[in-house]
């Protein structure tokens, strides 16, 4: 049971322009979540988080939005760069549940020049 | 990232061996975890531990084993009954339970 689902295995955007990430939840009880970025052979590295008394985060280029009636997530990259290219993971956690941090397939993410 | 190294970076394992992945930490990290990824998949939580002498079973505990002995080092051990070995491994760390993981490296194993 795929508690974490990120429906698109891929996506290709132009450089310059926005690259939207959806991810999906089914756990009611996660209330913490992330973006990790992982290029091959090498391991993911954080991008941003957010908390589910939020539901928005920003950090420069990069946003996340929550929309917990709907279990859904997004990460909002303005402007992409070629070197965004990467595989993205959403992961997501539920506190006070022994910490463990369930992550989705993964959406890799080409910037074309 | 640097206050994680992983070793070795690619390991190939013969049919009923044993095979024990390292992870080595300076962060001063309480929390250790080790993932295993497939391609085209997710990562999947093999085993964790929170403090010293103390670990527990992820999704995927079968066939492996690990050790916590000190505090900056996470052992993984992949036994011959893991009979389908062959993926990337990760570790990660964290401060504590409600922080986010930090991850080394990787090692991928394959079967000879």
């Amino acid at each position: 049971d795929q508690q974490v689902k990120q429906n698109s295995p891929s996506l290709s955007v132009q450089e310059g322009r926005i690259s939207i990430l959806n991810c999906d939840y089914t756990n009611s009880m996660f209330d913490y979540f992330l973006w990790y970025k992982k290029y091959p052979a090498e391991g993911p590295t954080f991008l941003i988080s957010i908390s589910s008394i939020k539901d928005k985060n920003e950090d420069g280029r990069f946003t996340v939005f929550l929309n917990k009636s709907a279990k859904h997530l997004s990460l909002h990259i303005v402007p992409s760069q070629p070197g965004d290219s990467a595989v993205y993971f959403c992961a997501a956690s539920a506190r006070g549940s022994n910490y463990k941090l369930t992550f989705g397939k993964g959406t890799l993410l080409t910037v074309n020049p | 990232d640097g206050g994680i190294t992983q070793s070795p970076k690619y390991l190939f394992r013969k049919e009923g061996q044993n095979v024990t992945l390292s992870c080595e930490q300076n962060l001063n990290h309480d929390a250790m975890y080790w993932y295993r990824q497939d391609p085209g998949q997710g990562l999947r939580l093999i085993y964790y531990s929170q403090i010293v002498n103390d670990f527990q079973k992820g999704d995927i505990a079968e066939g492996y084993s690990v050790s916590r002995e000190k505090k900056e080092s996470f052992p993984l051990t992949v036994t011959s009954a893991q009979k389908n070995p062959t993926a990337f491994y990760l570790c990660a760390t964290s401060p504590n339970r409600d922080e986010k993981l930090f991850f080394g490296s990787g090692t991928q194993l394959s079967v000879l």
